[in-house]
């Protein structure tokens, strides 16, 4: 069946360094994918999409491209800040059943002044 | 604005009893969602409706019951048969033909 595979956290870095978590998926479909992003004691906020191969999807200075070759949904951020410790979840949208929607187990990112 | 709300933010349940979490959304929505997260984990689909009057059971559906009787609401009851009821609960919506889905802030439940 789908699903989703990111990257163990905590991850840990200094502010201004460059982010990368891992994201990976199994879908038999044609997925849409999702980074959503959870801060301490709040509901889930949509972070990007992409809902087709080679996408790219951005906002607020993260990136990620759904690269169907090695099924791999990667986010990314140039120089992170303090205000963007959170945790990180990879989601998926099955393409043939919309209620479909499986989550990685999410990458709690801490950065540092 | 438009949006979820969940209610409350934070609940209590005593053994044996049943509570009823609340979501409304004013998005026009018209599926509707329940998730369960646990500490460090992802999240579980427990119920989910695409239609009034209409829902299926997600992975996670036993102790659990809901009811679509307005497009609007969509509450969540933890019976007493649910022995783990400690968790994070997440209501979320989306459009038909729409893959992503809108989330709430979410109920804290505890047991007294």
């Amino acid at each position: 069946g789908d699903s989703v595979t990111q990257m163990e956290g905590p991850v840990t870095l200094s502010e201004e360094a460059f982010l990368t978590i891992n994201c990976t998926y199994t879908a038999t479909g044609y997925p849409s994918l999702f980074w959503y992003v959870q801060y301490p004691g709040e509901g889930l906020q949509l972070l990007l999409k992409a809902t087709k191969a080679d996408d790219k999807g951005s906002n607020k200075g993260f990136e990620a491209t759904y690269r169907k070759e090695t099924t791999s949904f990667h986010l990314e951020k140039g120089s992170v800040q303090v205000s963007d410790s959170a945790v990180y979840f990879c989601a998926l949208s099955d393409g043939r059943d919309f209620n479909k929607f499986y989550f990685g187990s999410g990458t709690k990112l801490n950065v540092k002044p | 604005d438009g949006g979820i709300t969940q209610s409350p933010k934070y609940l209590f349940r005593k053994e044996g009893q049943n509570v009823t979490l609340s979501c409304e959304q004013n998005l026009n929505h018209d599926a509707m969602y329940w998730y369960r997260q646990d500490p460090g984990q992802g999240l579980r689909l427990i119920y989910y409706s695409h239609i009034v009057n209409d829902f299926q059971k997600g992975d996670i559906a036993e102790g659990y019951s809901v009811s679509r009787e307005k497009k609007e609401s969509f509450p969540l009851t933890v019976t007493s048969a649910q022995k783990n009821p400690t968790a994070f609960y997440l209501c979320a919506s989306s459009l038909l033909g729409e893959p992503t889905q809108h989330f709430g802030d979410g109920t804290r439940l505890s047991i007294l």
